[in-house]
């Protein structure tokens, strides 16, 4: 089934040690996102990537990156984790900018010690 | 600013009753509304949509209303089984244009089953 899947669906990490976290997707889907959760809150965007453009949100920390090598995969780099980074981390895909067949992966859960 | 946002943070219901989740948002430029169903340790799932040339669209079990007069959504849920049971989300996209295509989330509310 065409699916977006992320790996690892938990990660432990150390303070200040970078991790990055992945995600993929098999809807040949030209938009991809990373959101943020936080326990019992919404999901908040991070960024997203148009095709290879990429789109910040003005929030988001300069520690956090992404990457985009091609249309299937999708990176999310934390340069150095802090104990507030700690979190599920969302990717999620749609078809172009009408926001059609928007779809979340299962996450991964980062836990920062 | 804009905002999207969920009227209660939890709602407890019967085993077999129905269930109805409001949300409301506040962009009145919003044209696409979507309800998640998040269960514990998982990603949001797609529940159902609407656009807002519509006001009423039904899936299986599931109805949502959009009122543009008073923007507000709701999320009714026929027969309200034990697997219902998660936390809901809405969020809707504005009229972006271009490259910019995101949904704004409101706060989850959690849906409680009782047998």
């Amino acid at each position: 089934d065409a699916m977006v899947i992320q790996n690892p669906r938990y990660q432990v990490t150390q303070f200040g040690k970078p991790v990055t976290l992945s995600c993929s997707q098999t809807l040949n889907h030209n938009v991809m996102y990373w959101y943020q959760q936080k326990s019992s809150q919404a999901p908040k965007l991070l960024f997203h990537y148009y095709d290879k453009d990429f789109n910040n949100e003005a929030d988001t920390p300069d520690n956090f990156q992404s990457r985009r090598p091609n249309t299937s995969f999708c990176f999310l780099d934390i340069r150095s984790p802090g104990l507030g980074d700690a979190a599920m981390y969302l990717c999620a895909t749609s078809r172009g900018t009408a926001g059609y067949g928007y779809t979340f992966g299962s996450g991964t859960r980062l836990t920062v010690v | 600013g804009e905002s999207v946002g969920l009227h209660l943070p939890t709602l407890s219901v019967q085993e077999g009753d129905n269930s109805i989740i409001n949300c409301a948002y506040s962009n009145s430029a919003s044209d696409y509304f979507i309800w998640y169903k998040q269960e514990s340790g998982k990603g949001p799932q797609f529940i159902i949509d609407i656009r807002s040339n519509m006001d009423k669209r039904q899936g299986q079990r599931v109805t949502v209303l959009l009122n543009k007069t008073v923007k507000h959504l709701s999320l009714q849920i026929a027969a309200t089984q034990p697997g219902d049971s998660a936390v809901y989300f809405c969020a809707e996209k504005g009229q972006y244009t271009g490259a910019n295509s995101k949904l704004t989330f409101g706060k989850g509310i959690t849906l409680s089953v009782r047998p």
